[in-house]
This record gives structure tokens, sequence and C-alpha cells, in this order.
């Protein structure tokens, strides 16, 4: 069966930081992997996503992710955070063709 | 492109009542979900229609809840009696390959 772990339920950062949100999964094949985002009192929106090849992939808003196969990781990762991005940030797996699976959320707080 | 809508924002029902959630998934997409999101248990995937069949039904949540795609353009999910602890948000989302999905703003419903 395929899971995600999110070790992290928050993370606070300064503005201007760098910052890493972590995700690993549970899957013997390379699974598709994704990064959500959810601001308050709004769905989840799509950051970025991994099928295949190059291992980092870039997003919308400065974000990237690696996807790391010996470590069964994708972690999130971006150079300079800013206020805006303080939100819920959701990594998401699917394998073999199934349904997405979602991890429990990292809470980021971005202080100024 | 109008994304994903739903109706109400906000629902507020007594115990017992019968409550029906909707969702207009964006035009064109095959898939359509429906999410239980709450703090404790994260997003709990509730069904599951492609092409408008059932493909997944979230199974513990069979007994009370039912989820109907009408038409290409339209879904309900009833939650029928409702129970104190059904007090949640409930996202829809749709998505052109299940996976990329495309989140509604999602209803709070609360049960007295």
């Amino acid at each position: 069966a395929q899971s995600v772990t999110q070790p992290d339920a928050r993370v606070t950062v300064s503005e201007g930081a760098s910052l890493q949100l972590r995700c690993k999964y549970s899957y013997s094949a390379t699974p598709y992997l994704f990064w959500y985002v959810q601001y308050p009192r709004q769905g989840l929106q799509m950051l970025l996503k991994y099928y295949s090849g190059d291992p980092v992939v870039q997003g919308v808003n400065g974000f990237e992710a690696e996807f790391s196969k010996s470590d069964s990781s994708f972690h999130l990762r971006k150079a300079s955070v800013h206020w805006s991005d303080s939100a819920v940030y959701f990594c998401a797996v699917s394998a073999n063709g199934n349904v997405l699976y979602f991890g429990s959320g990292t809470k980021l707080t971005v202080e100024p | 492109d109008a994304g994903v809508t739903q109706t109400p924002r906000h629902e507020v029902a007594e115990k017992g009542q019968t409550i029906i959630l909707k969702c207009e998934p964006v035009s064109g997409h095959n898939d359509l979900f429906w999410y239980r999101q709450t703090k404790i248990q994260g997003l709990e995937l509730l069904s599951y229609f492609r092409s408008k069949s059932l493909m997944e039904d979230g199974g513990a949540f069979k007994d009370r809840f039912k989820a109907e795609m009408l038409n290409s353009s339209f879904s309900t999910l009833k939650i029928q009696p409702t129970e104190p602890k059904d007090s949640a948000v409930y996202l829809c989302a749709s998505s052109p390959d299940r996976y990329e999905q495309y989140f509604g703003p999602g209803t709070r419903l609360t049960v007295l």
C-alpha cells in the first residue's frame, strides 16, 4: 500500500529565509508525486508535480521539489519565502494508477 | 475558465437532518472527487467518479454518505442523517486525469 508522511506539522521561518518542507513516501516503484498548497478558507491548489525525468521540478511562485528514489522523498524548497507563503502544504502520492493519497500537511508560518 | 464551484459555502444543520452539498466541476474534466477535511483526520476521500461512474466510495463513509453524479457537470453529496461528528469542510475536486486535481473552495458544515 502507498502512504505519504509529512513529519513536520508546523514550520516557522523568517521572511527572506530559505525553506524546506519534508515529504517521505512509501511505495516500491516510483509513484507520481505532488505538492499542493491550501490558503485559509480556500481549497487546495497544485504547486508542482513529478512523474519522471529530471528529479528537480519547478513549480509556481519560486517553489521547487526534488525527488529522491534512494531516500523515498520529495522535499519542497524555496530559496526566499514571503509572508504570503504562509499556508498549509500537502504532499500527495499516487502509485499504480490509484487515486491520490495526501499527507497530513505542514502549516507554514512566515514571520516578518 | 471557471473553476470548481461548491454550494453552499456554509451549512448549519441540526442532528438528524438531511443535507445536500453541491459541486460543479471544471468543464471537460472526467474525474470528480469528494473529500472530507478535518484537523484531526486531514483529507479523507469520500467518493471518486470517473466519467460519471463511481470508482471508489470511501468504505467507512458508505452508510450515511451518498455521492451522485447526475451529469458530467454536476454532483451532489448527501449526508443522511447528519451527526455532530460530521462537522468538517467538504471539498470537491475535479481532474482531467485523476492526478492534477482542481479543488473548489469547500463547504463548511456544522452539525449541532
